[in-house]
């Protein structure tokens, strides 16, 4: 029974398009993560969801949009998608308090 | 400056040798410190975790927290082409504060 599961693995879209990736849990934390991690395996954080309240990263575009219907699931909504969004996107989750994080397999988004 | 600098790498060693991994970093409130394994293509996964300086064992792995340097290292004794992955520190005050990431070191064991 996988913890961290996304969906879909691989994402591959035209630039101007709007996608979204999902991710469901099942380890019952309540803290949610997305990262972007880029061809130099740089791990970036872009929100933290606890609780229905949503902590911003301000360096990402407001074109990325997180929503979280309830606590097992933190979905990440992108509009008008460029070339520089290509990245793997990563869901993590932790209790909060506690420091170590749990992430999914990844979403493999290519832009082109 | 970054807040975590990590060298990428790659690392090369023969099987059974003794690795040391490493990471520096700027902030002096960090104060929990993780060490995550990533294989290609997958998400990573808590490897070590520590609080404060001291070191940390966990069967062929060994954490350590040098505060007053600001370094941490993870060693690896006996490798194994398992071993094969890119390690990614991270460090965190606690609290609500997120962990910051180190850019991962690539390690390749051969046999």
């Amino acid at each position: 029974d996988t913890a961290v599961s996304q969906t879909p693995k691989y994402l591959v879209t035209q630039m101007g398009n709007d996608k979204s990736i999902k991710c469901e849990q099942n380890l019952g934390h309540d803290t949610m993560y997305w990262y972007k991690q880029d061809s130099k395996k740089f791990l970036k954080i872009m929100f933290s969801y606890n609780n229905k309240e949503l902590i911003i990263n301000e360096t990402v575009p407001n074109r990325f949009s997180p929503k979280s219907p309830d606590k097992a699931h933190l979905n990440l909504h992108i509009n008008s998608l460029e070339l520089g969004d290509s990245a793997v996107y990563f869901c993590a989750t932790s209790l909060r308090g506690q420091e170590t994080q749990y992430f999914g397999p990844g979403t493999r988004l290519l832009v082109l | 400056q970054k807040e975590v600098e990590q060298d990428p790498g790659p690392l090369s060693v023969p099987e059974g040798a003794i690795v040391s991994l490493n990471c520096t970093y700027s902030n002096s409130a960090f104060q929990y410190f993780m060490w995550y394994r990533q294989y290609s293509r997958k998400g990573p996964e808590l490897l070590m975790y520590t609080y404060s300086s001291g070191n940390k064992e966990d069967g062929r792995f060994t954490a350590q927290v040098d505060k007053s340097s600001k370094y941490i290292s993870l060693f690896i004794r006996d490798s194994q082409p398992s071993d094969s992955a890119t390690y990614l520190c991270a460090m965190s005050e606690g609290g609500s504060y997120i962990p910051t990431f180190g850019r991962g070191t690539s390690l390749i064991v051969h046999p």
